[in-house]
């Protein structure tokens, strides 16, 4: 089946840093990839869509100059948290759908990022 | 707008006994629906999803939900619980026209032996 991979699956970093994070569908192409962040004990929150070849789309109250995203290609779309702080600690998931599949097919999801900022 | 509420926020049941997650949904349209299941630390694994084919949809590791329009609900169901079943469950709806997916709060199962 489908698969997203999604790299680092844990990274900690120092405040002030930048991290990227990847996120890449295996064996199909994904014209729109979407990045949810999920805080401890909490539900996934829809950060952005990331569109090929275009700027992504934010969510209401998300810095589109903290949380850089570049979709360059119909397999890749990464994250960069930039100038990290502890409050961006957090569980970060993309998910993709096989841009060729039928209407009703079902998002695929990574297996998610863990960011620890200290 | 649409939106899912997860009725309640952990579950406990006894393995091999009967489970209930309740999920109900507003939509001013006919939603596509969808229960994912997340363990610790890990990624979403879609469970089953409606789409307004039938109203009762089998999922694997023999869940199954149906969608009641009257009721606006779309509740997820499992006849005996099995110790793996304990993790997260989220009940979610599709914006049709962007495509990406609103979850509800989520609901903790704990499987007792």
């Amino acid at each position: 089946g489908a698969v997203v991979s999604q790299h680092p699956s844990r990274v900690i970093c120092k405040s002030g840093t930048s991290v990227k994070i990847e996120c890449r569908s295996l064996d199909f192409q994904a014209t729109t990839m979407f990045w949810y962040r999920q805080f401890p004990k909490q539900s996934l929150m829809l950060m952005a869509t990331s569109n090929e070849g275009s700027k992504a789309t934010y969510e209401q109250g998300v810095e589109k100059d903290k949380f850089l995203i570049n979709h360059a290609s119909l397999t890749l779309s990464t994250l960069t948290v930039t100038s990290a702080h502890p409050e961006d600690s957090s569980f970060y998931i993309c998910s993709a759908r096989d841009s060729r599949s039928s209407y009703n097919s079902p998002l695929h999801f990574g297996n998610g990022t863990r960011l620890t900022v200290t | 707008a649409q939106s899912v509420t997860q009725l309640d926020s952990h579950v406990s049941v006894s393995e091999g006994t009967p489970v209930l997650l309740r999920c109900n949904y507003s939509s001013s349209y006919s939603p596509s629906l969808f229960w994912y299941v997340q363990h610790p630390n890990k990624g979403l694994q879609l469970l089953l999803k409606y789409t307004s084919a039938a109203t009762l949809v089998k999922g694997i590791n023999g869940f199954e939900a149906e969608f009641k329009k009257s009721e606006t609900s779309f509740h997820l169901t499992k006849p005996s619980a099995h110790m793996s079943d304990a993790a997260e469950y989220f009940c979610v709806v599709e914006d049709t026209g962007r495509r990406a997916l609103t979850f509800g709060s989520g609901t903790r199962l704990q499987v007792q032996p």
